[in-house]
């Protein structure tokens, strides 16, 4: 059955660090996927989707996330954190078959900036 | 565009009471979905809609209901509320089944069931 993993709950990360949030996905064919942010008491936002092509993806706010085939992953990063990233990051997959479109939510990572 | 609304966004239910969540897009939008959120599981999708007339189950639909009348609306309706129910309820849309997975968020619904 198809999965995704995301190992973090919770992350801390000092306001202009660097961040890399992992996800793994378990399934037969490359799925598409997408990471997704939730900020305190609001709905989800799409940061980055990731269907074919480039395993480099760009995105909103900064982010970018790379896909590697090889490790089952697409990781999520951002060079610098400002203190408005804190929120809740979920990496999603999609079944890439017409008539079948399910979102699997990971579980997860939690980020909190210090200042 | 005011996006995706839901109401009420807290509602305390006795058990065995029902209610329906309500949920709305000005945006045109084909595809709608309800999802419920727990804490260490993410989000699980409750049911769908790919059009007005049509809904499906989704990966836990027990307990739930939901009906599509309009291209606009997306109710979904609790028959028998139990402790298992609470939880955090997201509506979503997205523009058509062609980009499904670009979904906009509702900013939830917050139920307590005692």
């Amino acid at each position: 059955a198809q999965s995704v993993t995301q190992p973090d709950i919770h992350i801390t990360v000092s306001e202009g660090a660097s961040l890399e949030l992992r996800c793994n996905y378990s399934y037969g064919a490359t799925p598409y996927l997408f990471w997704y942010v939730q900020s305190p008491g609001q709905g989800l936002q799409l940061l980055l989707k990731y269907f074919s092509g480039d395993t480099l993806v760009q995105g909103i706010k900064g982010f970018e996330a790379e896909f590697k085939r090889s490790q089952s992953s697409f990781n999520l990063r951002k060079p610098s954190v400002h203190w408005s990233d804190a929120a809740e990051y979920f990496c999603a997959v999609g079944l890439p078959n017409f008539g079948n479109e399910k979102l699997t939510f990971g579980t997860g990572t939690r980020l909190t900036i210090i200042p | 565009n005011a996006g995706v609304t839901q109401t009420p966004k807290f509602q305390v239910l006795k058990t065995g009471q029902s209610m329906t969540l309500q949920c709305a897009q000005d945006m045109n939008h084909e595809y709608m979905s309800w999802y419920r959120q727990d804490p260490g599981m993410g989000l699980r999708l409750i049911h769908y809609s790919v059009g007005a007339g049509i809904t499906d189950q989704g990966e836990v639909p027990n307990g739930y209901n939901v009906s599509r009348s309009t291209t606009e609306d997306f109710p979904l309706r609790l028959l028998s509320a139990a402790p298992s129910q609470t939880s955090v309820y997201f509506c979503a849309s997205s523009p058509n089944r062609g980009a499904v997975y670009e979904q906009y968020f509702g900013p939830g619904t917050r139920l307590t069931v005692t």
